[in-house]
Protein backbone atom coordinates (compact mmCIF):
# COMPACT_ATOMS: atom_id res chain seq x y z
CA UNK A 1 0.00 0.00 0.00
CA UNK A 2 1.21 3.59 -1.10
CA UNK A 3 1.66 5.13 2.31
CA UNK A 4 3.62 8.35 3.76
CA UNK A 5 4.70 7.14 7.32
CA UNK A 6 5.32 9.30 10.54
CA UNK A 7 6.82 8.81 13.91
CA UNK A 8 5.99 9.12 16.71
CA UNK A 9 1.97 10.05 16.54
CA UNK A 10 2.55 11.73 19.97
CA UNK A 11 4.83 13.14 20.91
CA UNK A 12 5.03 15.30 24.79
CA UNK A 13 8.54 16.67 25.58
CA UNK A 14 10.47 19.50 27.68
CA UNK A 15 12.24 22.40 26.47
CA UNK A 16 15.73 21.54 25.15
CA UNK A 17 15.35 18.17 24.62
CA UNK A 18 16.26 16.95 21.22
CA UNK A 19 13.98 15.19 19.40
CA UNK A 20 13.40 13.44 15.68
CA UNK A 21 10.40 12.83 13.78
CA UNK A 22 11.09 10.49 11.32
CA UNK A 23 9.40 9.84 7.94
CA UNK A 24 9.04 7.61 5.02
CA UNK A 25 7.21 6.95 1.87
CA UNK A 26 7.20 3.48 -0.17
CA UNK A 27 6.75 5.41 -3.61
CA UNK A 28 9.84 6.32 -4.70
CA UNK A 29 9.22 9.83 -4.71
CA UNK A 30 11.65 12.80 -5.38
CA UNK A 31 9.98 15.88 -3.46
CA UNK A 32 9.42 15.60 0.11
CA UNK A 33 8.73 18.08 2.57
CA UNK A 34 8.05 18.84 6.29
CA UNK A 35 5.09 21.54 7.10
CA UNK A 36 3.60 22.46 10.37
CA UNK A 37 -0.09 23.48 11.19
CA UNK A 38 -0.88 26.04 13.47
CA UNK A 39 -4.38 27.54 14.42
CA UNK A 40 -5.07 30.75 12.58
CA UNK A 41 -1.86 30.09 10.63
CA UNK A 42 -2.30 27.36 8.65
CA UNK A 43 0.30 24.95 7.13
CA UNK A 44 3.30 26.59 6.49
CA UNK A 45 6.20 24.62 4.80
CA UNK A 46 9.65 23.95 7.03
CA UNK A 47 12.03 22.26 4.82
CA UNK A 48 11.51 20.57 1.55
CA UNK A 49 14.13 18.22 -0.41
CA UNK A 50 14.00 17.43 -4.59
CA UNK A 51 16.13 15.09 -3.66
CA UNK A 52 18.21 12.86 -1.93
CA UNK A 53 21.51 15.60 -0.40
CA UNK A 54 18.96 18.01 -1.94
CA UNK A 55 17.58 19.94 1.12
CA UNK A 56 16.14 23.78 0.87
CA UNK A 57 14.35 25.90 3.73
CA UNK A 58 10.70 26.63 3.41
CA UNK A 59 9.20 29.38 5.01
CA UNK A 60 9.69 28.70 8.70
CA UNK A 61 12.89 26.86 9.16
CA UNK A 62 14.35 27.86 11.99
CA UNK A 63 15.21 25.65 15.10
CA UNK A 64 14.84 22.72 12.51
CA UNK A 65 16.98 20.35 10.93
CA UNK A 66 16.60 17.79 7.92
CA UNK A 67 18.07 15.20 6.16
CA UNK A 68 17.57 12.98 3.27
CA UNK A 69 20.90 10.08 2.88
CA UNK A 70 18.13 7.96 1.18
CA UNK A 71 15.32 9.12 -1.52
CA UNK A 72 12.54 6.65 1.32
CA UNK A 73 13.24 8.79 4.76
CA UNK A 74 13.34 12.41 5.52
CA UNK A 75 13.76 12.95 9.13
CA UNK A 76 12.97 16.43 10.93
CA UNK A 77 15.12 17.16 13.98
CA UNK A 78 14.78 19.31 16.68
CA UNK A 79 17.81 19.98 18.37
CA UNK A 80 16.66 21.86 21.04
CA UNK A 81 12.93 22.12 21.31
CA UNK A 82 10.87 25.21 22.82
CA UNK A 83 7.44 25.83 23.13
CA UNK A 84 6.65 27.98 20.10
CA UNK A 85 7.51 24.73 18.12
CA UNK A 86 4.55 22.40 20.00
CA UNK A 87 2.20 21.99 16.80
CA UNK A 88 0.92 19.47 14.10
CA UNK A 89 3.16 18.48 11.88
CA UNK A 90 2.95 17.21 8.48
CA UNK A 91 5.32 15.16 6.30
CA UNK A 92 4.48 14.54 2.77
CA UNK A 93 5.71 13.22 -0.71
CA UNK A 94 5.13 13.39 -3.94
CA UNK A 95 6.91 13.63 -7.63
CA UNK A 96 8.28 16.35 -9.67
CA UNK A 97 7.46 17.20 -12.85
CA UNK A 98 8.54 19.85 -15.27
CA UNK A 99 5.58 22.01 -13.21
CA UNK A 100 7.54 21.11 -10.51
CA UNK A 101 5.48 19.26 -7.11
CA UNK A 102 3.35 17.34 -7.75
CA UNK A 103 -0.40 15.90 -5.66
CA UNK A 104 1.57 15.58 -2.36
CA UNK A 105 0.43 12.23 -0.31
CA UNK A 106 0.75 13.46 3.23
CA UNK A 107 1.60 11.44 6.24
CA UNK A 108 -0.82 10.63 9.53
CA UNK A 109 0.41 13.88 11.47
CA UNK A 110 2.46 13.84 14.60
CA UNK A 111 1.27 16.10 17.48
CA UNK A 112 4.09 17.71 19.56
CA UNK A 113 3.78 19.36 22.98
CA UNK A 114 6.99 20.96 24.38
CA UNK A 115 6.93 21.86 27.83
CA UNK B 1 5.73 37.39 -0.84
CA UNK B 2 3.35 35.08 -2.18
CA UNK B 3 -0.03 35.22 -0.27
CA UNK B 4 -3.19 32.59 -0.75
CA UNK B 5 -6.35 33.95 0.23
CA UNK B 6 -9.51 31.42 1.12
CA UNK B 7 -13.43 32.53 0.92
CA UNK B 8 -15.23 32.08 2.91
CA UNK B 9 -13.39 31.11 6.03
CA UNK B 10 -16.19 28.85 7.39
CA UNK B 11 -19.70 27.72 5.78
CA UNK B 12 -22.08 25.91 6.49
CA UNK B 13 -24.56 24.50 4.40
CA UNK B 14 -27.87 21.65 3.95
CA UNK B 15 -27.14 18.27 2.25
CA UNK B 16 -27.98 18.47 -1.17
CA UNK B 17 -26.89 21.94 -1.29
CA UNK B 18 -24.14 23.66 -4.44
CA UNK B 19 -20.72 24.84 -2.77
CA UNK B 20 -18.36 27.20 -3.70
CA UNK B 21 -15.16 27.48 -2.15
CA UNK B 22 -12.75 30.37 -3.45
CA UNK B 23 -9.21 30.95 -3.65
CA UNK B 24 -6.79 33.90 -4.27
CA UNK B 25 -2.80 34.14 -4.91
CA UNK B 26 -0.95 37.05 -5.57
CA UNK B 27 2.02 36.08 -7.52
CA UNK B 28 2.75 33.63 -10.99
CA UNK B 29 2.55 29.84 -9.99
CA UNK B 30 3.25 26.82 -11.31
CA UNK B 31 0.26 24.63 -9.70
CA UNK B 32 -2.97 25.24 -7.68
CA UNK B 33 -3.43 22.68 -5.26
CA UNK B 34 -6.69 21.59 -3.50
CA UNK B 35 -6.34 19.93 -0.03
CA UNK B 36 -8.99 17.98 2.26
CA UNK B 37 -8.45 17.41 5.74
CA UNK B 38 -10.82 15.30 7.44
CA UNK B 39 -11.95 15.93 10.97
CA UNK B 40 -9.67 13.33 12.37
CA UNK B 41 -6.28 15.53 10.65
CA UNK B 42 -5.88 13.33 8.08
CA UNK B 43 -4.84 15.47 5.00
CA UNK B 44 -5.59 14.03 1.23
CA UNK B 45 -4.67 15.79 -2.04
CA UNK B 46 -7.80 16.35 -4.15
CA UNK B 47 -6.54 18.56 -7.16
CA UNK B 48 -3.30 19.86 -9.01
CA UNK B 49 -4.20 21.67 -11.54
CA UNK B 50 -2.42 24.33 -13.65
CA UNK B 51 -5.42 25.55 -16.50
CA UNK B 52 -8.61 25.16 -16.95
CA UNK B 53 -10.69 22.67 -15.01
CA UNK B 54 -10.70 19.26 -13.28
CA UNK B 55 -13.66 16.87 -12.10
CA UNK B 56 -13.60 13.90 -9.97
CA UNK B 57 -17.41 12.38 -8.60
CA UNK B 58 -18.95 15.67 -7.42
CA UNK B 59 -16.21 17.73 -6.97
CA UNK B 60 -15.08 19.97 -9.53
CA UNK B 61 -11.87 22.47 -9.63
CA UNK B 62 -11.20 25.47 -11.68
CA UNK B 63 -8.44 27.75 -12.18
CA UNK B 64 -8.11 31.46 -13.95
CA UNK B 65 -4.18 32.20 -14.37
CA UNK B 66 -5.48 35.69 -15.64
CA UNK B 67 -7.03 36.21 -12.37
CA UNK B 68 -5.40 34.24 -10.37
CA UNK B 69 -8.87 33.00 -8.81
CA UNK B 70 -9.38 28.86 -8.33
CA UNK B 71 -12.43 27.87 -7.25
CA UNK B 72 -13.37 24.08 -6.04
CA UNK B 73 -17.39 23.03 -5.95
CA UNK B 74 -18.88 20.86 -4.52
CA UNK B 75 -22.29 19.10 -6.14
CA UNK B 76 -25.31 17.44 -3.94
CA UNK B 77 -23.15 17.75 -0.62
CA UNK B 78 -23.59 15.46 1.80
CA UNK B 79 -22.32 15.35 5.94
CA UNK B 80 -19.68 13.43 4.68
CA UNK B 81 -18.20 16.42 2.99
CA UNK B 82 -17.77 18.05 6.14
CA UNK B 83 -13.74 18.89 6.29
CA UNK B 84 -11.37 21.40 6.02
CA UNK B 85 -10.87 22.63 2.58
CA UNK B 86 -7.13 24.07 2.25
CA UNK B 87 -5.43 25.57 -1.51
CA UNK B 88 -1.52 25.40 -2.11
CA UNK B 89 -0.18 27.35 -4.73
CA UNK B 90 3.25 26.40 -5.94
CA UNK B 91 6.09 27.94 -7.05
CA UNK B 92 8.19 25.34 -8.26
CA UNK B 93 9.09 23.28 -5.24
CA UNK B 94 7.85 25.87 -2.63
CA UNK B 95 4.11 25.51 -1.43
CA UNK B 96 2.14 28.15 0.10
CA UNK B 97 -1.37 27.31 1.91
CA UNK B 98 -4.28 29.21 2.58
CA UNK B 99 -5.92 29.15 5.90
CA UNK B 100 -8.49 26.72 4.99
CA UNK B 101 -12.22 26.86 4.87
CA UNK B 102 -14.64 24.88 7.81
CA UNK B 103 -17.33 23.62 5.62
CA UNK B 104 -20.50 21.47 7.71
CA UNK B 105 -23.04 20.02 6.13
CA UNK B 106 -26.01 19.49 7.93
CA UNK B 107 -28.51 16.50 7.28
Amino acid sequence: EAQVTQNPRYLITVTGKKLTVTCSQNMNHEYMSWYRQDPGLGLRQIYYSMNVEVTDKGDVPEGYKVSRKEKRNFPLILESPSPNQTSLYFCASSFVSARGVNEQFFGPGTRLTVL
Amino acid sequence: KNEVEQSPQNLTAQEGEFITINCSYSVGISALHWLQQHPGGGIVSLFMLSSGKKKHGRLIATINIQEKHSSLHITASHPRDSAVYICAETSGSRLTFGEGTQLTVNP
